[in-house]
């Protein structure tokens, strides 16, 4: 029962560098989903995913992409790292539409962009 | 937009004590789900208790209940027999359709012995 594995837990880019952030379930979930989580502005949502193959954006889109191709997976990419960028990254899974069972998150990503 | 609000950005409670931990929010759905969450310096989010809007009773999970009333978009949480454990961030969000979440800013718990 690993739940949601995120990897890396820490990372460190230079300015304008790319890199991508792992996110893998193994509940079957269809639901899945990143936050963003900055000093006094709670989690705010990037991009989230109702199935494979489907995306949309959250409130916090800019500079980031991600892709679903499979139930399981569901990376986010930076392509140019922005000190803006510095945060703490979680991905989250839900079983059903509603968030009856709640959510499930990973153990976060803290990325430090210089 | 859905909006979530935490007005307190920190508070203290005696263990053994009660607190509660005030959220509001504004949302034009009927149905909707409410959440509160624990983070704990580990950093993992620990899901604490959630409420389907349409039920009218109260949410329990032993020593955390919740008062929700939906006319005013109130969801407060309540802690009874604080512990040292409970020291924590505590977040309050809201799921909107589509299975995302929108969260408040947070209150930071802290438990005196």
């Amino acid at each position: 029962n690993a739940g949601v594995t995120q990897t890396p837990k820490f990372q460190v880019l230079k300015t304008g560098q790319s890199m991508t952030l792992q996110c893998a379930q193994d509940m079957n979930h269809e639901y899945m989903s990143w936050y963003r989580q900055d000093p006094g502005m709670g989690l705010r949502l990037i991009h989230y995913s109702v199935g494979a193959g489907i995306t949309d954006q959250g409130e916090v889109p800019n500079g980031y992409n991600v892709s679903r191709s499979t139930t399981e997976d569901f990376p986010l990419r930076l392509l140019s790292a922005a000190p803006s960028q510095t945060s703490v990254y979680f991905c989250a899974s839900s079983e059903t539409q509603q968030g009856a069972y709640g959510y499930t998150f990973g153990s976060g990503t803290r990325l430090t962009v210089v | 937009a859905q909006t979530v609000t935490q007005s307190q950005p920190e508070m203290s409670v005696q263990e053994a004590e009660t607190v509660t931990l005030s959220c509001t929010y504004d949302t034009s759905e009927s149905d909707y789900y409410l959440f509160w969450y624990k983070q704990p310096p580990s950093r993992q989010m620990i899901l604490v208790i959630r409420q389907e809007a349409y039920k009218q009773q109260n949410a329990t999970e032993n020593r955390f209940s919740v008062n929700f009333q939906k006319a005013a978009k109130s969801f407060s949480l309540k802690i009874s027999d604080s512990q040292l454990g409970d020291a924590a961030m505590y977040f309050c969000a809201q799921e909107t359709s589509g299975s995302r979440l929108t969260f408040g800013e947070g209150t930071q718990l802290t438990v005196n012995p």
